[in-house]
């Protein structure tokens, strides 16, 4: 049975601080999402990590995934308020973003 | 990216009744859809796979006789939580597959419906 942990699963930060999300996955896959949910709203892609030493970078955030680890990190950098969310990693356990399971979420606070 | 759209987004019913929750994919066609529940502060699990014109495929746990799944159509499939307890209180959303701007398959979601039974 595949299972995703994450860490931590609360953060609460500086604004201009650097901290990392980590997702670990229990079974081979080659696929990892990285989601954002708002309180009360739906999920929002970030990323889409297709591929073993996959990085991508959008703004103040990076996604990396290490396969041969069952890794993925999901980088802040230099943190902003906006940046204040709930973030939710997902290996698909099927083919093509079908059938995810989720991480349990970090949430994530950034004070001014 | 793909567009899912979720309707309603929030609604209240009385326990013992039934409550339908619609999902549409607007700018494509998806044969397969997928229903998530997220409990309050927790993650999403995934409830059931919808298959357009084919029976529903559900989790372990899930009931199927309790959460009706219908899609008839290419574009749009449908929940229905049958005679609704306070416990069935949850966000439910859905998903579908396709290319989208991130450079991969990716899920789209729909907006989610937070139904609340009393």
């Amino acid at each position: 049975e595949l299972k995703v942990e994450q860490n931590p699963l609360f953060l609460s930060m500086q604004e201009g601080k650097n901290y990392t999300i980590y997702c670990n996955y229990s079974t081979t896959s080659d696929r990892l999402y990285w989601y954002r949910q708002d309180p009360g709203k739906s999920l929002e892609s970030l990323f889409v990590l297709l591929s073993n030493g996959a990085v991508k970078q959008e703004g103040r955030l990076m996604a990396s995934l290490d396969t041969k680890a069952r890794l993925s990190t999901l980088h802040i950098t230099a943190a902003v308020h906006d940046l204040s969310a709930t973030y939710f990693c997902a290996v698909d356990r099927g083919w093509g973003a079908q059938k995810l399971v989720f991480g349990q979420g970090t949430r994530l606070t950034i004070n001014p | 990216g793909a567009v899912v759209s979720q309707h309603p987004s929030r609604v209240i019913c009385k326990s013992g009744t039934s409550v339908k929750i619609e999902c549409r994919s607007l700018d494509f066609q998806a044969t397969t859809m997928f229903w998530y529940r997220q409990f309050p502060k927790q993650s999403l699990m995934l409830m059931a796979t919808s298959n357009e014109g084919s029976k529903a495929t559900y989790e372990q746990g899930v009931e199927k006789d309790k959460f009706l799944i219908n899609h008839a159509s290419l574009t749009l499939s449908t929940l229905t939580v049958t005679s609704a307890h306070p416990e069935d209180s949850s966000f439910y959303i859905c998903s579908s597959a396709g290319t989208g701007d991130l450079g991969g398959t990716e899920a789209f979601f729909g907006q989610g419906t937070r139904l609340t039974v009393v």
